[in-house]
């Protein structure tokens, strides 16, 4: 199957600070790649929609100046979590597809704010 | 937007035995795939299976799109199929998850 690549798998960062975490699809091109979180014993939530070249979709309820999400190139989108706060603590996981079939998830980052 | 649950929530069985999980879904849907998510929260593609029935090794799945239900079935259960199983499904584009099913699998 097709490979998503995350970065980094875990980072611990100072409240205030922000954090950027990315996804690139490693062998296929991606016009549209897609942000998750999940929460401890909890289901994957879906934040955003990444489109390249444009601005980011967001679900509701989520924060667009809180998580920043940048679509630069056909297989890289970076989401930066600005400000952190111990809330928002979680694990973010991305994914793509390639063409119209299934999709793939990277490894997920475990953000940890202190 | 489209509504999707799982069952049972969790699910305990001793090894060998056999399972089935279950996934409804509230409207037709162009996508659907069932996912293993191991203990580092990394999630492993186990079925795309938007209709009809597929099978790879001890795991098979089955969706009957008409009636809006996807099965899971795990035969011979080993230990190392533990951790929770998510059906996911999309109209579009974006994949919405069910809350999932936590299989304990005790030797």
């Amino acid at each position: 199957g097709a490979v998503v690549s995350q970065h980094p798998s875990r980072v611990i960062c100072k409240s205030g600070t922000s954090v950027k975490i990315e996804c690139r699809s490693l062998d296929f091109q991606a016009t549209t790649m897609f942000w998750y979180r999940q929460f401890p014993k909890k289901s994957l939530m879906l934040m955003a929609t990444s489109n390249e070249g444009s601005k980011a979709t967001y679900e509701q309820g989520v924060e667009k100046d809180k998580f920043l999400i940048n679509h630069a190139s056909l297989t890289l989108s970076t989401l930066t979590v600005t400000s952190a706060h111990p809330e928002d603590s979680s694990f973010y996981i991305c994914s793509a597809r390639p063409g119209n079939t299934e999709a793939f998830f990277g490894q997920g980052t475990r953000l940890t704010v202190v | 937007g489209i509504q999707v649950e799982q069952s049972p929530p969790d699910l305990i069985l001793q090894e060998g035995a056999n399972s089935t999980l279950r996934c409804n879904f509230s409207d037709s849907v162009n996508n659907l795939q069932w996912f293993h998510q191991n203990p580092w929260g990394q999630l492993i593609n186990l079925f795309y299976i938007p209709s009809g029935t597929k099978q790879n090794g001890r795991l098979s799945a089955t969706t009957v799109a008409t009636e809006r239900y996807s099965l899971l079935y795990i035969s011979s259960s080993q230990t190392t199929d533990s951790g929770v199983y998510f059906c996911a499904c999309s109209q579009g584009g974006k994949l919405i998850f069910g809350q999932g099913t936590e299989l304990s699998v005790k030797p």
